[in-house]
């Protein structure tokens, strides 16, 4: 079975450009949620979505944005970039509950 | 404020001796906590979890221990063997049925042969 699969795995864009990152889910999962992972940090909760429906938002600037489709794959969308954007977006599914599985993470790289 | 604190950066141990990964927390709403470990180039990957009507989930070589009282918990990994080398973090959850994990900042363990 195929596990959570992420696009693309790395991307370099310039401050002041917008990105869109993509995600599938494990078949069946519902749930899914986004983590920015930054050097040296753990994993920080951007948001989650269940049922197409968003039921969490972590603390972080408008300027982020997320939606998922009827099928419960997902798009996180970074507007205006800046240098501190840099890190690794991870993705994670879930039926039900805070046990989640990871993607590999789209590695992005603002310059 | 780090709510999940691991606050050793590393930690390095004789393969075949027991690895001891401490994490503290400070939120009291946390109930459920969890261990994954993260290989360079790959997505964190889940290891053990422990609610917190529990003290003690053991799964084969590793062994999550919750103090409550304490907001503390460890996780045992024995014996190590080299392959355990990555980072490890500690995650915690609220109630409910949501998903949002609150991280420590890792543990790198290094398991010398």
């Amino acid at each position: 079975d195929a596990g959570v699969t992420q696009s693309p795995t790395h991307l370099i864009k310039t401050r002041g450009q917008q990105v869109t990152l993509r995600c599938s889910p494990i078949s069946g999962h519902k749930s899914v949620s986004w983590y920015q992972q930054v050097l040296g940090q753990g994993p920080q909760f951007i948001f989650q979505y269940y049922e197409k429906e968003e039921r969490g938002r972590g603390n972080f600037p408008d300027r982020f944005s997320a939606r998922q489709f009827p099928n419960y794959s997902s798009e996180l969308n970074v507007n205006a970039l800046l240098l501190g954007d840099s890190a690794l977006y991870l993705c994670a599914s879930s039926l039900v509950g805070p046990r989640v599985t990871f993607g590999s993470g789209t590695r992005l790289t603002v310059v | 404020d780090q709510q999940v604190k691991q606050n050793s950066p590393s930690l390095s141990v004789q393969e075949g001796r027991i690895s001891i990964l401490n994490c503290d927390y400070t939120n009291s709403m946390f109930d459920y906590f969890l261990w994954y470990k993260k290989y360079p180039a790959e997505g964190p990957t889940f290891l053990i979890s422990i609610s917190s009507i529990k003290d003690k989930n053991e799964d084969g070589r590793f062994t999550v221990f919750l103090n409550k009282s304490a907001k503390h918990l460890s996780l045992h990994i024995v014996p190590s063997q080299p392959g355990d080398s990555a980072v490890y973090f500690c995650a915690a959850a609220g109630a409910g049925a949501n998903s949002k994990l609150t991280f420590g900042k890792g543990i790198t363990l290094s398991v010398r042969p």
